[in-house]
């Protein structure tokens, strides 16, 4: 199985402030079709997972335009241009380049 | 407006069997992969299994292989799990989750029912 690998796992933020949240995969996230399939998810409080961004850099429909995506191969970036406090919460890497799909450990947002 | 709501979780004892469902709407149901993915208290995501659209194609966690099935009903627009043997580290709130066509991936996730196995 790939293996996803965030850092930080915690990240204390200023509201009005960027962010950013590093992936890395145990291998290569290119598909076999030329694209790569890594996406961002947003867990906050008591809710589900939301996802974000899409085949790295794509915002999912209705997610702010202060997320996003960037990178290749195996490194990959979360960017949030001025934290808000709604932003609060757990942020997750996955792959599904390859079967089984597989999740970083999360990244706690905390102001 | 997509909706997934899930249900069949419970406090069940290790050895025990649960069956969870998850209904969906406000999308061909028939026409997206569904997937089930755990998250054990405080925990991370953890994928546990999908399947095809028809139905005739299904993947499975290692972690789980031979002790779930996972199974859909088209015409119910319902995903099920079913679970047996179960075990304590099976204790998670489990999440009905949708494939997705134009990019391989998910996008919508149900709220989760949560399953606890103890005795």
């Amino acid at each position: 199985d790939i293996v996803m690998t965030q850092t930080p796992l915690s990240s204390p933020v200023t509201l009005g402030q960027p962010a950013s949240i590093s992936c890395r995969s145990s291998q290569s996230l290119v598909h076999s079709d030329g694209n790569t399939y890594l996406s961002w998810l947003q867990q906050r409080p008591g809710q589900p997972p939301r996802l974000l961004i899409y085949k790295i850099s794509n915002r999912f429909s209705g997610v702010p335009d202060r997320f996003s995506g960037s990178g290749a191969g195996t490194d990959f970036t979360l960017e949030i241009s001025r934290v808000e406090a709604e932003d609060v919460g757990v942020y997750y890497c996955m792959q599904a380049t390859q079967s089984p799909h597989t999740f970083g450990q999360g990244t706690k947002v905390e102001i | 407006e997509v909706q997934l709501e899930e249900s069949g979780g419970g406090l069940v004892q290790p050895g025990g069997s649960l069956r969870l469902s998850c209904a969906a709407s406000g999308f061909t149901f028939n026409s997206h992969w569904m997937h089930w993915v755990r998250q054990a208290p405080g925990k991370g995501l953890v994928w546990v299994s999908g399947i095809h659209s028809d139905g005739r194609s299904t993947t499975y966690a290692d972690s789980v292989k031979g002790r779930f099935t996972i199974s859909r009903d088209n015409a119910r627009n319902t995903l099920y799990l079913q679970m047996n043997s179960l075990r304590a580290e099976d204790t998670a709130v489990y999440h009905c989750v949708r494939g997705t066509i134009t990019w391989k991936g998910i996008d919508f996730w149900g709220q989760g029912t949560l399953v606890t196995v103890s005795s």
